[in-house]
């Protein structure tokens, strides 16, 4: 199975702030990666596919990038409903897998 | 619309069997491309992926769990089910079913679990 590996597992940030989430796998998966965001007590959502293509009704703040093994989630101007966990997924091969998960608290 | 919706026991014992079942609407698994996965999630810990139909049923399962695990679908009653057997406390989690559908751009088809259901918590406890 390919392992992912994201980092940080937590960060604190405040509204307005730039913030950068890191993901690497353990063997190269092109761009074959998704990205996820859960709040707590809710279904994760989908925010990013491709490892760069925004999913439909998410806000442009988002953007992801990469290739190979190094992927990132960016989100240029945090908002207040943005605090959450953030989860990385390669869908490159089965079983798909998924990060550890990085929680943006205030 | 597409909508999923987890169902099943909230409590199950040690060493019982656990059934979910998945009933979705907006999409059938009679078409191609459409697959459904079924992902948990324990308390304080990862999203994990368990399984998956396509909707030629080819079936997939997670390595750790493979031996426990069985998906089937009913395209009639747009159901999806998962059992689980030899439940352990370990397994307590929230378990979600998610349509993992393709996007494409450029020459390829890019999948991505982009509707979730709401979850159904279960309990492994005697």
């Amino acid at each position: 199975d390919i392992q992912m590996t994201q980092s940080p597992s937590s960060l604190s940030a405040s509204v307005g702030d730039r913030i950068t989430i890191t993901c690497r796998t353990s063997q190269t998966i092109r761009d074959f990666l998704n990205w996820y965001q859960q709040k707590a007590g809710k279904a994760p959502k989908l925010l990013i596919y491709g490892a760069s293509s925004l999913q439909s009704g998410v806000p442009s703040r988002f953007s992801g990038s990469g290739a190979g093994t190094d992927f990132t989630l960016t989100i240029s101007s945090l908002q207040p409903e943005d605090f959450a966990t953030y989860y990385c997924q390669q869908s490159y091969t089965t079983p798909p897998t998924f990060g550890q998960g990085t929680k943006v608290e205030i | 619309q597409v909508t999923l919706k987890e169902s099943g026991p909230a409590l199950v014992k040690p060493t019982q069997t656990l059934t979910l079942t998945c009933t979705f609407s907006g999409f059938s698994l009679r078409t191609s491309g459409m697959r459904v996965s079924w992902i948990r999630h324990p308390p304080g810990k990862a999203l994990e992926w368990l399984a998956r139909i396509d909707w030629d049923d080819d079936k997939f399962y997670s390595t750790s769990l493979k031996t426990r695990l069985t998906i089937s679908k009913d395209t009639s009653k747009n159901q999806v089910v998962l059992t689980m057997t030899n439940m352990d406390p370990v397994d307590t989690a929230t378990y979600y079913c998610a349509l993992d559908s393709s996007k494409e751009r450029g020459n390829y088809y890019y999948y991505a679990m982009d509707v979730w259901g709401q979850g159904t918590t279960v309990t492994v406890s005697s």
